[in-house]
């Protein structure tokens, strides 16, 4: 199947760590992505890795890649208001760039 | 400046009609797609052009017909709209050789 599945919702308080989980199906996928969606807009990538890394990590965020699990994560650190938007996570193969997004997780930051 | 654009931005019509929406790019990609995302947030491929040419087509019904004039504008054109047709489009650009897509802001349509 096609499925990427994450958690609908996450909420955190300002200054916590937020963790976004996301698994996927297709273990041939050469790219998995992290795209933010704010309010009316459209999404915009935050951060990618490749398939045979493990591990990522690009100032305030860090993405770990459990190949085995086909397990996805986005950790957000010092996490703030301006974070609260929706996160796609979305894997795509280098061939047809045929993306498969994730489900979204909405995630809160409280004051 | 706007990179990727859209038009309209929002749209409500009547079951039956038949509307377009359209999307410009000036950032010189070659791959242009268009996106359904469901009151969910559920985003879908549905249609992808490279060059002009379509490469990706999903299962989307033929009353969806996308039309690419140039490499640097992708339009979508519905047929017959039904209420499960609401949702916001998005439209979206991809560089040749790179994974990274950029979108625009969508177009909103609401079927009555």
């Amino acid at each position: 199947g096609e499925d990427v599945e994450q958690s609908l919702f996450l909420s955190v308080r300002e200054g916590d760590s937020s963790v976004i989980n996301c698994t996927y199906t297709d273990s041939s996928s050469t790219y998995l992505y992290w795209y933010k969606q704010e309010p009316g807009a459209g999404l915009q990538l935050l951060t990618y890795i490749f398939s045979n890394m493990d591990m990522k990590q690009d100032q305030r965020l860090t993405v770990l890649l459990n190949k085995k699990d086909k397990h996805l994560s986005l950790r957000i650190a010092d996490t703030q208001t301006g974070d609260s938007a929706i996160y796609f996570c979305a894997e795509t193969d280098s061939g047809t760039y045929k993306y498969i997004f994730g489900t979204g997780t909405r995630l809160k930051v409280l004051a | 400046d706007t990179a990727v654009s859209q038009t309209p931005k929002y749209l409500v019509t009547q079951m039956g009609n038949d509307k377009s929406i359209k999307c410009e790019q000036n950032l010189g990609h070659d791959t242009m797609y268009w996106y359904k995302q469901d009151s969910k947030k559920f985003l879908k491929i549905m249609f992808s052009y490279n060059n002009k040419e379509l490469i990706i087509n999903e299962t989307v019904p033929n009353r969806f017909s996308p039309k690419s004039p140039d490499k640097a504008h992708l339009n979508l054109h519905i047929n017959s709209l039904e209420l499960g047709d609401s949702a916001v489009y998005f439209c979206a650009s991809r560089p040749s050789g790179s994974g990274e897509l950029f979108f625009g802001e969508g177009s909103r349509l609401t079927v009555l």
